[in-house]
């Protein structure tokens, strides 16, 4: 099945500082690669996604990149502000059988110091 | 429109008890995906259903079950309740099968003494 590396698992950055989040996948086939963020005592939301067919998203401070031919996609975000320490969810996404699968990361913690 | 709802929000039982914790999804949404998430361990997926059937399992023993209702609203039950089943159980819902993102609840924090 599906296998998803996330890394770093902690990461303090200084407010200002851009933060980048990367995670591996296993499976060519999947193809659907959203990212969460989970606020200390609150459930995940979804930030941004991305598909297959697109190299790059952005919106606002956030941005993801995803290589296809290395399996792997990344999450960026620029001038950290305290507000995005939370806790960050990779995932990737296949289809199987007409159902889109799910794998997360095992997250990532984010500091943002002032 | 409301939120994915999951009930109780907390939860204390003993070892050995069972549990059963509901998820009400978003209108209209008939996927309903159940994860445990314990301090360092992430998300640990157990199961998901769509209309009403289970489409994937996770690696948990049989004491973790679920179901779906014909209006989508799903059910999670754990029997003969251990310790290490302590944690927050997310419920997170999406439309249909097709490629897109979760909405979760705020969970459930059940507590095993």
């Amino acid at each position: 099945g599906e296998n998803v590396e996330q890394h770093p698992s902690t990461l303090s950055v200084q407010e200002g500082d851009s933060a980048v989040i990367k995670c591996t996948y296993s499976d060519s086939a999947s193809n659907y690669f959203p990212w969460y963020k989970q606020e200390l005592g609150k459930r995940p939301q979804l930030i941004i996604d991305i598909r297959s067919n697109v190299g790059e998203k952005k919106d606002q401070r956030i941005a993801v990149t995803l290589n296809k031919t290395a399996k792997h996609f990344s999450l960026h975000i620029t001038e950290t502000q305290p507000e995005d320490s939370a806790v960050y969810f990779c995932a990737a996404s296949k289809n199987s059988g007409g159902y889109q699968k799910v794998t997360f990361g095992t997250g990532t913690k984010l500091q943002v110091i002032p | 429109k409301a939120g994915v709802t999951q009930t109780p929000r907390y939860l204390i039982k003993t070892r050995g008890q069972q549990v059963t914790l509901s998820c009400s999804p978003i209108s209209g949404h008939r996927s309903v995906s159940w994860y445990q998430q314990t301090p360092g361990q992430g998300l640990q997926f157990l199961f998901e259903y769509f209309s009403e059937t289970q489409r994937n399992k996770g690696n948990f023993p049989g004491r973790f079950s679920g179901r779906q209702f014909s209006n989508s609203r799903s059910e999670m039950n754990v029997s003969t309740l251990e310790l290490g089943d302590s944690a927050l159980y997310l419920c997170a819902s999406r439309k249909g099968q097709e490629a897109n993102g979760y909405t979760f609840g705020s969970g459930t924090r059940l507590t095993v003494v």
